[in-house]
């Protein structure tokens, strides 16, 4: 089983509607979250933090369920532009040392 | 601030060849790891450095090798070079554990 798992998509949705994305990680000891957005040929840049109480950030919101290990994004009023991969990513804790270990992605296509 | 800084952006090498990426961290950052990006895939964890030793490993062979210097940049080095190796190399950095990290814009090597 991978440790970080996405539904790889794509999601193909039109201007204006609501997708929401989800993830699951298999270490429990797993300590902090996030959310990466990485257009076409680019690197990886944060799109935001995952809070246990959830968190919210203009259209974006992000929800993390400790006991389920499930970590969810939700992009309202979608725009062209949100058009890329969403990179689930999960900070474990392995031999006192921390390191991020990504999902494959999950593609979003927003067409007009 | 430059950000993180990784060269060369693309290569091309022949099977069997021997590689050398190199990567300066973000201002301020001490915690440097590498990943390896094959097309349609999430970033998977290589390794990562602190103070100059290696502190985490991915499920990478013995091929992929590092160091960091003392001003916290760092070099991967691939031997052997196999055509499974061609991918999108991304160096990420960190300040301290738990922590957003800073993706340069990654080395693209082809190997032929």
């Amino acid at each position: 089983r991978k440790e970080v798992e996405q539904d790889p998509g794509p999601f193909n949705v039109p201007e204006g509607a609501t997708v929401a994305f989800n993830c699951t990680y298999s270490n429990s000891a797993s300590q902090s979250f996030f959310w990466y957005r990485q257009d076409c040929r680019k690197e990886p840049k944060l799109l935001m933090s995952v809070y246990s109480s959830g968190n919210e950030d203009g259209r974006f919101t992000a929800q993390l369920n400790r006991a389920s290990q499930y970590i969810s994004l939700l992009i309202r009023d979608s725009k062209l532009s949100d058009s890329a991969t969403y990179l689930c990513v999960v900070n474990s804790l392995s031999g006192g040392y921390n390191k991020l270990i990504f999902g494959a992605g999950t593609r979003l296509a927003v067409h007009p | 601030d430059a950000g993180v800084t990784q060269s060369p952006t693309h290569l091309i090498k022949t099977r069997g060849q021997q590689v050398t990426l190199r990567c300066s961290p973000k201002s301020g950052h001490d915690t440097v790891s590498w990943y390896q990006q094959a097309l349609g895939q999430g970033p998977q964890f290589i390794f990562q450095y602190y103070e100059e030793e290696e502190r985490q490993r991915g499920n990478f062979p013995d091929r992929f090798s590092g160091h960091q210097f003392p001003n916290y940049s760092s070099e991967l080095n691939v031997n052997a070079l196999l055509l499974g190796d061609s991918a999108l190399y991304l160096c990420a950095s960190r300040k301290d554990l738990g922590t957003e990290a800073f993706f340069g814009q990654g080395t693209r090597l082809t190997v032929v």
